[in-house]
């Protein structure tokens, strides 16, 4: 199984800050690395595929990057409505797996 | 707009089988996709379960696959699925969705809202 590490597993952060969440693959992904945004409960929303390509209604603020083991996710300035948990998700091999999750909180 | 709705007991009793249903509008099962599900133990990460084409052609994750069941009915526009003797680890928010597209790597695209099976006797 490919393993997806996640850093940091939690962060406190205040409206209008610029924020980064770290994925790490336990072998190259190529460019198949997602992100996903969940707030409690609710499903997982897809925000990021492919390393970079941002969905279609998914505000500009997010945006992702990297390719082969190491990819982030920025959030330029955070909105009161970010404050959720994070998964990246890789599509690299057909068994999918997700990482742990971060879970960003306000400050 | 497609939409996923998941169906089925809320409760099973270990060493049963747990049984669920996803109904899909604003698309068709036998459309270009794979249909998956996902699992998540309360207040834990995300576990992906498998996925069915409309084909009957499955992938299953290896640490689910001797007890893991998925069908698709095309007269309903639902796929279904089946784990048995279930234990309080399969205790669980089971999500549905679409994806991903065949011959792609693009991720699930649309979820359903979720349904909490608690197995427990």
């Amino acid at each position: 199984d490919i393993q997806l590490t996640q850093s940091p597993s939690s962060l406190s952060a205040s409206v209008g800050d610029r924020v980064t969440f770290t994925c790490r693959a336990s072998q190259s992904l190529n460019i198949y690395l997602n992100w996903y945004q969940q707030k409690p409960g609710k499903a997982p929303k897809l925000l990021i595929s492919a390393a970079s390509n941002l969905r279609i209604g998914v505000p500009s603020r997010f945006s992702g990057s990297g390719s082969g083991t190491d990819f982030t996710l920025t959030i330029s300035s955070l909105q009161p409505e970010d404050f959720a948990t994070y998964y990246c998700q890789q599509s690299y091999s057909t068994l999918i797996t997700f990482g742990q999750g971060t879970r960003l909180d306000i400050k | 707009q497609v939409q996923l709705q998941e169906s089925g007991p809320g409760l099973v009793k270990p060493s049963g089988t747990l049984s669920l249903t996803c109904g899909v509008s604003g698309d068709s099962i036998s459309s270009n996709f794979w249909w998956t599900w996902v699992r998540q133990p309360p207040g834990k990460g995300l576990e992906w379960i498998g996925e069915i084409y409309h084909t009957g052609n499955t992938n299953y994750n290896p640490s689910l696959e001797s007890r893991v069941a998925m069908s698709v009915d095309m007269s309903q526009n639902h796929f279904a699925l089946k784990l048995t003797s279930v234990t309080a680890a399969d205790t669980a928010v089971y999500y549905c969705a679409r994806g991903p597209r065949v011959a792609s790597r693009d991720p699930p695209d649309y979820w359903g809202q979720g349904t909490l099976v608690t197995v427990s006797s």
